[in-house]
């Protein structure tokens, strides 16, 4: 089964700071997704960033950035120029290629941005 | 905005009953996904469903029902109520399976069981 592991449950970051969040995931497989999800107090889950696993390069998408560690199966996030939008829940996932549509979530970190 | 709407809101049940609760998928995703999300958890897999088949399910029981119609609408019907099916519950849409893996939340249902 694959497991997604978030050890981080809060963290706080000063305004224009940049924090990373960390993630580690457990898998058998080749091939497969990994994501960033943000989860504000409004629920709805917002896509951050996606990293497909034969990719070596990291993702990054403006200020988010990840730093995936294939043979370590670790997935971090890296927040830069934190803004108080970011305050939120955030969430890593996997998707394996049994079916990549169904995501195994971790158990998240929130985070506060602080002014 | 996902374009994918969920109904009710919020939804109070007492224990034993049953809920119905109704996603509308973003126009012309033949998918949809079900999580639960309990309070401090990050979301769990409930089942898929592509052209109104179930494809695929996670380790909920039976009493976890669930239907897609053509018009992108489906439900998740949850029978016998117990208290730890409170949770906040999500649908997700997405192209066919294996396409892509673009899913796109809706706002969730918050179930509470008492």
């Amino acid at each position: 089964a694959q497991t997604v592991t978030q050890s981080q449950p809060e963290m706080s970051v000063q305004e224009a700071e940049t924090v990373t969040l960390s993630c580690t995931y457990d898998t058998s497989e080749n091939n497969y997704y990994l994501f960033w999800y943000k989860q504000p107090p409004s629920r709805q889950m917002i896509l951050v960033i996606r990293q497909e696993a034969y990719k070596q390069q990291n993702a990054t998408e403006n200020r988010f950035s990840v730093n995936f560690q294939k043979a370590a199966k670790s997935f971090s996030l890296k927040i830069s120029d934190s803004q108080l939008g970011d305050t939120a829940m955030y969430f890593c996932a996997f998707a394996g290629s049994d079916n990549f549509n169904k995501f195994y979530f971790g158990s998240g970190t929130k985070l506060n941005v602080k002014p | 905005e996902t374009g994918v709407t969920q109904s009710p809101t919020h939804l109070i049940k007492t224990r034993g009953q049953q809920v119905t609760l109704r996603c509308s998928s973003q126009s012309g995703h033949n998918t949809v996904s079900w999580y639960q999300q309990a309070l401090g958890q990050g979301p769990q897999f409930i089942f898929q469903y592509y052209r109104e088949e179930e494809n695929g399910r996670g380790n909920f029981p039976p009493r976890f029902s669930g239907l897609q119609f053509p018009n992108y609408s489906s439900e998740l019907n949850v029978n016998a109520l117990e208290l730890d099916d409170s949770a906040l519950y999500l649908c997700a849409s997405s192209l066919e399976p294996g396409l892509t893996n673009e899913q796109f939340f809706g706002p969730g249902t918050r179930l509470t069981v008492l």
